[in-house]
Parts: C-alpha cells; structure tokens; sequence
C-alpha cells in the first residue's frame, strides 16, 4: 500500500518562499506529482518527479529524494493567487500504475 | 475547447433515489478515472478504466456502476444515494503510454457536487 504524508495547512506572506513538504511509504514508486487545487475547481497538474533531484519550472520547483521517500514543492515570490491547496500524489509500480494522492496543504498567502 | 467535462455540475437529490454523472474527455487518452472528494478535501481513486477496460477498482460499494461506452467517456451510475455519498466526483483522464511517465498527466474534469438529502 501507499502512505502519504503533508503539513494540513500553511501560512506565508506575499512575495516570500514557502516550502510544502510531503513523505510517501510505497511498496513500489514510479513517480510523485504535485497538482494545485483553487478551492472549488478542479486539481491542475503542476508538476512530475521520477529521477531524484529538483525540477524547476518558473516561481515553482519540485524535489524528490527517492532513498528518504521525500519531496517538497518550493514556491517563491509567492503571490495572493497562489492560495490554495498542494496535492502530492505517487504513482505505483507495476502493472497499471494507480496514482494515490495525499490529502493536501492548504497553503493561505497573506499581504 | 473542453478537455475534460462532466455533467451535471450540481446534484442535489433524495436519499434512495438512483443518479448518474457523465464525462467526457476530447484529448485522445486512453484512460479515465472517477475520484471523490470527501469534506476533508481527500482525493481517494473510485474506479479507473483503460480502452473501455476496468483496471482499478478501489473498495467501492457496489451501489457504484461505472460505464465506458468508449475511450472517450466513462459514466458514473449510483444507486439507492446515501447520505454519505454525498462529496465532490473528479472525472480524469490521462494518456498510458510505454514512453515518458510525464505524458501520463491526468487532467481533471471541474466536477460534479452531489449533495444528497
């Protein structure tokens, strides 16, 4: 089975970083993402790790540390906008690889 | 231009009472997913189809019937509603390839909030 574990919610100022971190337990990886989700609306895909190491894609970058079962998602210059909540889901080996999902940080940006 | 859409959007309905909830998807994946989003914001895999094919299905109630006429829709039938089926229903799709896990993006429809009464 798969576990997966994230801080319940977040607090940080416009214009700062923030760090969400997630642990996973999994009897077989193949891969975390992170997805973005407005409160209401539907997740949208933000990003993918396979290989360890940090992927940066604009004011966002995603770690994965396979050996630790680790990953953070790192938003800087953090906008009003970016309120919301971070979905970390892992991927499972084998077969038809199911993508459970943690239960998310809502993260709250204030002026 | 809709990626992935459902209908309807809102459900409100009688304890008892049989519904169904429809997706469809226009961007040529070979896989969907139902997911439902319970009051805690929990995203938890209902069912999962691949070319029309049951892949994953999760501890479900058997009161749940999913449907794959085709690769490009997978509907959601519920019956005899409880008061705890009550959440928001994902509908998603992503394309299985052999090649670059990061092709396998799921896309989510907005959802369906089904409230029942």
């Amino acid at each position: 089975g798969q576990n997966i574990d994230q801080p319940t919610e977040m607090t940080a100022t416009e214009g700062a970083i923030v760090q969400i971190n997630c642990t996973y337990q999994t009897s077989g990886f193949n891969g975390l993402f992170w997805y973005q989700q407005h409160a209401g609306e539907a997740p949208t895909f933000l990003s993918y790790n396979v290989l360890d190491g940090l992927e940066e894609k604009g004011r966002f970058s995603s770690f994965l540390s396979r050996s630790k079962g680790y990953s953070y998602l790192l938003l800087k210059e953090l906008q009003m906008k970016d309120s919301a909540s971070y979905l970390c889901a892992v991927r499972s080996s084998g077969g038809y690889q199911k993508v459970t999902f943690g239960t998310g940080t809502k993260l709250q940006v204030i002026p | 231009d809709t990626a992935v859409s459902q209908t309807p959007k809102y459900l409100v309905t009688q304890m008892g009472n049989d519904k169904s909830i429809k997706c469809e998807q226009n961007l040529g994946h070979d896989t969907m997913y139902w997911y439902k989003q319970d009051s805690k914001k929990f995203l938890k895999i209902m069912f999962s189809y691949n070319n029309k094919e049951l892949i994953i299905n999760e501890t479900v109630p058997n009161r749940f019937s999913p449907k794959s006429p085709d690769k490009a829709h997978l509907n959601l039938h519920i019956n005899s509603l409880e008061l705890g089926d009550s959440a928001v229903y994902f509908c998603a799709s992503s394309r299985t390839s052999g090649g670059a896990p990061r092709q396998e993006t799921q896309y989510f429809g907005p959802g369906t909030r089904l409230l029942v009464l």
